[in-house]
């Protein structure tokens, strides 16, 4: 079946770090990825996402690109601030049932 | 704001007692989800709505039950509730698309003492 599997957490890195939160994902078919972010206290929100291969979805500094022959979406910042200390949720969509599948959540913690 | 509206915030409850979750999706959208997230713990998928009727479910305990009605909000019962049920309960809703992007509620966070 469909599954996503992302890097452990937590994450620590200092403020104006490079960041890489890896994600792989198998899936039949033609999935649209997404990355979520959940910040402390609240819900997710959808931070980007792809809709098919090659694509490169990118918000708020954040930039992942979909990556059909390694089966990967990894999310990339070119520099981190405090206030992206959160909780990253990487996702499928499966088309065929369109339900949503989901990584186990990376904690990115910003020192500053 | 996603849309996406959660009641209560907050709820504590005794051991052996039941509580309803209230869910109202983003207008127009017309499948729900319901998710756990317990302290430190990824989201579980528990079921999933659409348009009234479930669609799929997850790793929904038989003492939780939920529906979604007409006018599409959804309700999620837990029952008997025991300590290990305290979390924080998600609804998210999206629309019948090929993208299935997902708004997600500020979430009910249930303690059972």
């Amino acid at each position: 079946g469909n599954s996503v599997t992302q890097m452990e957490g937590p994450v620590t890195l200092s403020e104006e770090a490079f960041l890489t939160i890896n994600c792989t994902y198998t899936a039949t078919g033609y999935p649209s990825l997404f990355w979520y972010v959940q910040y402390p206290g609240e819900g997710l929100q959808l931070l980007l996402k792809a809709t098919k291969a090659d694509d490169k979805g990118s918000n708020k500094g954040f930039e992942a690109t979909y990556r059909k022959e390694t089966t990967s979406f990894h999310l990339e910042k070119g520099s981190v601030q405090v206030s992206d200390s959160a909780v990253y949720f990487c996702a499928l969509s499966d088309k065929s049932n369109y339900q949503l599948i989901w990584g186990a959540g990376t904690k990115l913690i910003i020192k500053p | 704001d996603s849309g996406v509206t959660q009641t209560p915030k907050h709820l504590i409850t005794a051991t052996g007692q039941r509580v309803t979750l209230r869910c109202s999706p983003r207008s127009g959208d017309l499948s729900v989800y319901w998710y756990q997230q317990s302290l430190d713990q990824g989201l579980q998928f528990l079921i999933q709505y659409y348009n009234g009727e479930e669609r799929a479910k997850g790793n929904i305990l038989e003492r939780f039950s939920a529906q979604q009605f007409p006018d599409l909000h959804s309700e999620l019962n837990l029952s008997s509730l025991e300590l290990g049920d305290s979390a924080l309960y998600f609804c998210a809703s999206t629309e019948q698309g090929l993208n299935t992007e997902a708004f997600f509620g500020q979430g009910t966070r249930l303690t059972v003492v």
